[in-house]
């Protein structure tokens, strides 16, 4: 079965420093990958996802995440956090084939510092 | 395009009483997923439904919730009678036909409270 770890359950950074927050996979194939984030209050919205290809990935918002097979990892990374950032973000693995799912992981809560 | 649509966007009971939910996926999805998300948690997927049918519901509490598709459009999701762990965001979403979670749309929820 396909799962997800966010190890860190908050983290506090000031504005203007970088972000990495951390993800790990445990899925038999090849996974498709999302970071979302989720402020109070709101829905889900999708910042990047990985299917295949450079596994380096652009999103939304000046957020990337690389897909690293051999630790199983997709880290979400963004070089200088701006208050906005503030929320909640959540890692998924999806299953591909018939049946396919979301799988969640338990998010990680940013606050930014002024 | 409109998105998923949801209500009621809150909704507040007392235990014991029973809840229900309203989803109206994109036009043209045959996909449809119910989530909940207790409060500090991911998502939890409850019950996935592919047209009118069944595809997964696994982690559906079968003892208290249902959900049906009725048409394979617009989707109900009951909860009977309701415990205090109910308390949480029940989030649908939707695919296109043909293809997976690569192109997953996400509705805004409705956050119950069971007191």
């Amino acid at each position: 079965a396909q799962s997800v770890t966010q190890p860190d359950i908050h983290i506090t950074v000031s504005e203007g420093a970088s972000l990495e927050l951390r993800c790990n996979y445990s899925y038999g194939a090849t996974p498709y990958l999302f970071w979302y984030v989720q402020s109070p209050g709101q829905g889900l919205q999708l910042l990047l996802k990985y299917f295949s290809g450079d596994t380096l990935v652009q999103g939304i918002k000046g957020f990337e995440a690389e897909f690293k097979r051999s630790q199983s990892s997709f880290n979400l990374r963004k070089p200088s956090v701006h208050w906005s950032d503030a929320a909640e973000y959540f890692c998924a693995v999806g299953a591909s084939g018939s049946a396919r799912q979301l799988t969640f992981g338990s998010g990680t809560q940013l606050t930014v510092l002024p | 395009e409109a998105g998923v649509a949801q209500s009621p966007r809150y909704k507040i009971i007392e235990k014991r009483q029973s809840v229900a939910f309203w989803c109206n996926p994109i036009s043209g999805h045959a996909t449809l997923y119910w989530y909940q998300q207790i409060l500090g948690q991911g998502p939890k997927l409850l019950i996935q439904f592919q047209n009118n049918g069944v595809v997964d519901d696994s982690q559906l509490p079968k003892d208290r919730f249902s959900a049906e598709r009725l048409k394979g459009v617009d989707s109900t999701l009951k909860i009977q009678p309701a415990k205090l762990e109910d308390s949480a965001v029940y989030l649908c979403a939707s695919t296109p036909t043909g293809t997976g979670v690569e192109k997953l749309f996400f509705g805004s929820g409705t956050q119950l409270s069971v007191l």
